[in-house]
């Protein structure tokens, strides 16, 4: 599975964009580039998926170049509810099915007031 | 209302004692998962299951044990040969099968210290 790389940590202030860049350059054919989010002492939760070009969600936008060595996850007009531990991860369906996240430490971002 | 349940949220052993960690789901997922995480650092997995009755070793198994005798239900035992138990324990749940990734929902973690 594909290793990743991301910034230990962000600062930000409320209502500006965000944008946390993850390299993955050993990125295999069929991963998908997945990024989580968790706050203290709670289980990640998915904020958004894709695979190339780009995302949009409700919460998020995930933009991935033609070469998909890295992706860019952009949270718009954050706020302070926005401050938690974001993680970027790669991978796809093992040749056996078995299906596995390797969570690296994350980016910690902080939104200040 | 659906999703995956974990309890205790907190739970305090003397070392040289099994616990065992409960983790539930209702969403009728074929896989679930344990991971530990460690202060300031990501999950780390310890066991997954992608079916009833059978179960494979993630990153961290040694010292755990696991069982998936109901689709619903995964427990985690944290057995006396794990070395350092005291964590934050994850357990989650997800759809198998087709292409690409499956998104995981997580429970809300038991903290297990021992001393």
């Amino acid at each position: 599975l594909a290793k990743t790389t991301q910034p230990i940590s962000m600062d930000s202030y409320e209502g500006q964009e965000v944008n946390i860049t993850c390299s993955h350059n050993n990125i295999a054919t069929n991963d998908y580039i997945t990024w989580y989010q968790q706050f203290p002492s709670q289980g990640p939760r998915f904020i958004i998926q894709g695979y190339k070009t780009k995302v949009t969600n409700e919460v998020a936008s995930l933009f991935i170049p033609a070469d998909r060595k890295s992706s860019t996850l952009s949270l718009p007009r954050v706020s302070l509810s926005d401050t938690a531990v974001y993680y970027c991860l790669v991978g796809d369906e093992g040749l056996d099915s078995s299906y596995k996240l390797i969570f690296g430490s994350g980016t910690r971002l902080l939104v200040r007031p | 209302d659906g999703g995956i349940t974990q309890s205790p949220k907190y739970l305090f052993r003397k070392e040289g004692q099994n616990v065992t960690l409960s983790c539930e789901q209702n969403l009728n997922h074929d896989a679930m998962y344990w991971y530990r995480q460690d202060p300031g650092q990501g999950l780390r997995l310890i066991y997954y299951s992608q079916i009833v009755n059978d179960f494979q070793k993630g990153d961290i198994a040694e010292g755990y044990s696991v069982s998936r005798e109901k689709k619903e239900s995964f427990p985690l035992t944290v057995t006396s040969a794990q070395k350092n138990p005291t964590a934050f324990y994850l357990c989650a749940s997800s759809y198998t099968g087709g292409q690409g990734f499956h998104e995981q929902y997580f429970g809300p973690g038991t903290r297990l210290t021992v001393t």
